[in-house]
């Protein structure tokens, strides 16, 4: 089944602890996104990935670091979280090939940051 | 900046009414623009893409961009319950049509169908 999938789901955590969150997928697409989506300020493009060892920012990445070292993987990594990155995140992937350039959506990460 | 704006809502309609969903946006180059439906506490999922003018039709939801006024629409008839949710216009801000690496979501829209 294609999908994309992240780790962990829910996780809860405090100010200046690092953490990662992982993400993959089995789609063999070339680029990766993640987002964070808050209430009344929608969707957020964070980090975008175009291939491997190819990252770019989104629309705010601050306190944030990425790494695309496989095709499958493209783990969010906040290395001193602040609880104004308390928020849902989202990874997603999508290719360029064929006619449809739709991007897939993980499941989500509620994180919360105290 | 690349703005996506949605209009304001939430918008609710009968069951069986049609509902529009609008959205403009910033940036003269965009050439792709999609629509994703997101349930309270999922994921976003793809409805609908389009990247010529016109009209694009796919059961009961059909797209309208129009590039000159920098506008892309929603339209789904017959509306169900089922569609109750939050509706999200995205457009690509890359300047060409291909993959989203850049893509700029509006707000969103809730839409909500009485029974």
């Amino acid at each position: 089944e294609a999908q994309v999938t992240q780790n962990p789901r829910y996780l809860i955590t405090v100010t200046g602890k690092k953490l990662t969150v992982t993400c993959s997928q089995n789609m063999n697409h070339e680029y990766m996104s993640w987002y964070r989506q808050d209430p009344g300020l929608g969707l957020r493009q964070i980090y975008y990935s175009m291939n491997v060892e190819v990252t770019d920012k989104g629309d705010v990445p601050e306190g944030y670091k990425v790494s695309r070292k496989e095709k499958r993987n493209f783990p969010l990594i906040l290395e001193s979280p602040s609880p104004n990155q308390t928020s849902l995140y989202f990874c997603a992937s999508s290719s360029e090939s064929g006619s449809s350039y739709e991007q897939y959506f993980g499941p989500g990460t509620r994180l919360t940051v105290t | 900046q690349k703005e996506v704006e949605q209009n304001s809502g939430p918008l609710s309609v009968p069951e069986g009414a049609i509902a529009s969903l609008n959205c403009t946006y910033s940036d003269r180059v965009s050439q792709s623009f999609f629509w994703y439906r997101q349930y309270s506490g999922k994921s976003p999922e793809l409805i609908m893409s389009i990247y010529s003018n016109g009209d694009k039709e796919d059961g009961r939801f059909t797209a309208q961009l129009n590039k000159a006024s920098q506008y892309v629409s929603l339209l789904i008839r017959d509306s169900q319950p089922s569609d109750s949710a939050t509706y999200l216009c995205a457009v690509n801000s890359s300047g060409y049509t291909g993959a989203n690496s850049k893509l700029t979501f509006g707000k969103g829209i809730t839409l909500s169908v009485r029974p």
